[in-house]
């Protein structure tokens, strides 16, 4: 069972406005991820991290920053929040399966809005 | 073009009916496979994870793998009305490529009761 957790669930907030979406998860992983889905589309990786102190941008340009600074927590910061940024943020964390490839466990989501 | 093809649907079935959903893709590296299930408003869990070509079962769940095709294949049998979800393929090309997932758009699957 995966124990990984978000908050906000839900934000809707002005333009202009900083932000921070949490992720925290209880399992001890050492990797860590952030994505993007807009409805009916697939995730798109936007941060993801190997450890304390690592962090490394994805495939999809984003205006977002992270850190981790301990090994449990993965926060997700926004400047200045745009109505282009308007979508669900979805944090992973993953383990080393012993095939040669992770298992990645997601949290369950923050739906942003921003007007 | 995208690296992994997936049927948006939506794909509407009765309960009991036998469903298939597919995913095919373009990078001849990835070698593991992945069906994750995505609830509304939730977060993707996983589903069934295969290793190369072949099948795997899993209770009412089986995936296949055909590298030569480049598809692959998540089978439900008995369908339920909770197996309503999004469906979502993932594949990896291992550590060896950095080991991330690239996703398929989802397969929006109802069962209606």
């Amino acid at each position: 069972e995966a124990d990984i957790y978000q908050t906000p669930r839900y934000l809707v907030i002005g333009t202009g406005k900083k932000i921070t979406l949490e992720c925290s998860q209880t399992m001890g992983h050492d990797k860590m991820y952030w994505y993007q889905q807009d409805p009916g589309m697939e995730l798109h990786l936007i941060h993801y991290s190997y450890g304390v102190n690592s962090t490394e941008k994805g495939d999809l340009s984003s205006e977002s920053t992270v850190s981790r600074i301990r090994t449990e927590h993965f926060p997700l910061t926004l400047e200045s929040a745009r109505p282009s940024h308007t979508s669900q943020y979805l944090c992973a964390s993953s383990e080393f399966s012993g095939r040669d490839t992770d298992t990645q466990y997601f949290g369950p989501g923050t739906r942003l809005t921003v007007l | 073009q995208k690296e992994v093809e997936q049927d948006p649907g939506p794909l509407s079935v009765p309960e009991g009916a036998i469903v298939s959903l597919n995913c095919t893709y373009s990078n001849s590296a990835f070698q593991y496979f992945m069906w994750y299930r995505q609830y509304s408003r939730k977060g993707p869990e996983l589903l069934m994870y295969t290793y190369s070509s072949g099948n795997k079962e899993d209770g009412r769940f089986t995936a296949q793998v055909d590298k030569s095709s480049k598809y692959i294949s998540l089978f439900i049998r008995d369908s339920q009305p909770s197996d309503s979800a999004t469906y979502l393929c993932a594949m990896s090309a291992g550590y060896n490529a950095g080991n991330m997932l690239t996703f398929g758009g989802g397969t929006r699957l109802m069962v209606k009761p």
